[in-house]
């Protein structure tokens, strides 16, 4: 068990879909991260929140809104998904910002259709 | 441009068979975490190295950093089935124009071990 928890586990949705994606870490930590994992291509940092403060957003569309509404919990809320964001995507914390060990949680694999 | 080269992408192996991947970059890291990801579950944290020319050894796999901070390798003695998943490294490094360090994952190794 990781300590960092990831629902939905599986997600299939339409272009015109709404959905969130939620996280919530057990550690104690003070940073949390969304990535995003696809196929042949290596992890690729979305957003850093650092004490419920985004701090970071790598050129991310708008159609991929973070929420971080206390240090435990993080949403990636989802709208007009194109099938090019098909992936997996990773939540991860760690007690302090950036370089240090990230907590992993399990994934939630999203299929845009 | 790939920051961290991970070789070789795939590695097929039997059990019993030793095994070396490599982790290189021509950027210097302030540290460097080897992860092990198995198929539909997030990454889990083997090791964080930060000295340079740093060896740990985690029962039968044995962690290497590199002299100057720029590569790292990652052995396998008597694979195992359950040695099977995807090994990925990550540097950290110090962000330009901004705060603190990141993170820089590279691709990974796949990794396959049969009995």
């Amino acid at each position: 068990e990781t300590g960092v928890t990831q629902t939905p586990r599986h997600l299939v949705m339409g272009m015109t879909n709404k959905k969130s994606l939620k996280c919530e870490q057990h550690l104690g930590h003070n940073a949390m991260y969304w990535y995003k994992q696809s196929a042949k291509k290596p992890l690729e940092l979305m957003f850093v929140y650092s004490l419920e403060e985004r701090v970071e957003n790598n050129s991310v569309p708008s159609r991929f809104s973070p929420e971080c509404p206390n240090s435990s919990h993080l949403f990636l809320h989802l709208h007009t998904l194109q099938p090019e964001d098909s992936a997996l995507y990773l939540c991860a914390s760690s007690q302090g910002l950036g370089g240090y060990e990230q907590y992993f949680g399990p994934g939630t694999r999203l299929t845009v259709t | 441009t790939q920051l961290l080269e991970q070789s070789p992408q795939f590695l097929s192996i039997q059990e019993g068979e030793n095994l070396t991947v490599y982790c290189n970059s021509s950027s210097v890291f302030s540290s460097l975490q080897w992860y092990r990801q198995e198929p539909g579950e997030g990454p889990v944290l083997l090791v964080t190295v930060v000295t340079g020319g740093e060896v740990k050894k985690l029962k039968r796999l044995t962690f290497q950093f590199g002299d100057a901070r720029k590569d790292s390798s990652l052995h396998i003695t008597a694979a195992q089935p359950g040695d099977t998943g995807l090994y990925l490294c990550a540097g950290a490094k110090r962000r330009s124009g901004q705060a603190g360090t990141a993170l820089i994952f590279g691709k990974g190794t796949t990794l396959s071990v049969s009995s």
